[in-house]
């Protein structure tokens, strides 16, 4: 199972929106309505932002958004913060049942 | 409060085998599908295995299968993974997480990982 492919890094200004990818195949993201997302700060472990493509944990903030199209799953950060900062994961159920993880995306706050 | 524990990360040699715990508390334990997931240092999350509440289900990454099992113990409380035929590409921090209830995907509780360096 290959990792889902995201961009190394994104960045914005406090206030900005941006949005990272996460792309796949018909055999994970695409298949299933299955693509969470993780937030990591250094030293951390992660933490369940997104679940089932667009739904909030309880505690998340609303400036937390995900979705889905074809292979591709975003998650959106509105109002971008610094505390923002920090690496990002998506993940995905998969045909074979084996988990998937994303490569990875270093958010920068400017 | 919700916890997760891991223990019983270490320097091994490589060939040679560890075996990591991770304590529940705080939730059914036996209601939950568990998962361990590793991360090389500065590298990203990468899926270890996993197995279902009752141990009826249980998974491998291409990477481990044969070499590591992953098992539970609802008396206890307990997941754990034995690693055998370790390998330099082994080395990592490895997290036990809990899978959110009635998704298949999403691992709402993590502890705060062991670390394993496989090393001569």
């Amino acid at each position: 199972q290959s990792a889902l492919t995201q961009p190394a890094s994104v960045s914005g200004s406090p206030g900005q929106s941006i949005t990272i990818s996460c792309t796949g195949t018909s055999s994970d993201v695409g298949g299933y309505n299955y693509v969470s997302w993780y937030q990591q700060h250094p030293g951390k472990a992660p933490k369940l932002m997104i679940y089932d493509v667009s739904n909030r944990p309880s505690g998340v903030s609303n400036r937390f958004s995900g979705s889905k199209s074809g292979n591709t799953a975003s998650l959106t950060i509105s109002g971008l913060q610094a505390e923002d900062e920090a690496d990002y994961y998506c993940s995905s159920y998969t045909s074979s049942s084996k988990g998937v993880f994303g490569t990875g995306t270093k958010v920068t706050v400017l | 409060e919700v916890q997760l524990v891991e223990s019983g990360g270490g320097l091994v040699q490589p060939g040679r085998s560890l075996r990591l715990s991770c304590a529940a508390s705080g939730f059914t334990f036996d209601d939950y599908a568990m998962h361990w997931v590793r991360q090389a240092p500065g590298k990203g999350l990468e899926w270890v295995s996993g197995i279902s509440w009752n141990s009826g289900s249980i998974g491998y990454a291409d990477s481990v299968k044969g070499r590591f099992t992953i098992s539970r113990d609802n008396a206890k409380n307990s997941l754990y993974l034995q690693m055998n035929s370790l390998r330099a590409e082994d080395t990592a921090l490895y997290y036990c997480a809990k899978l959110w209830m009635g998704s298949p995907d999403a691992f709402d509780i993590w502890g705060q990982g062991t670390m394993v360096t496989v090393s001569s």
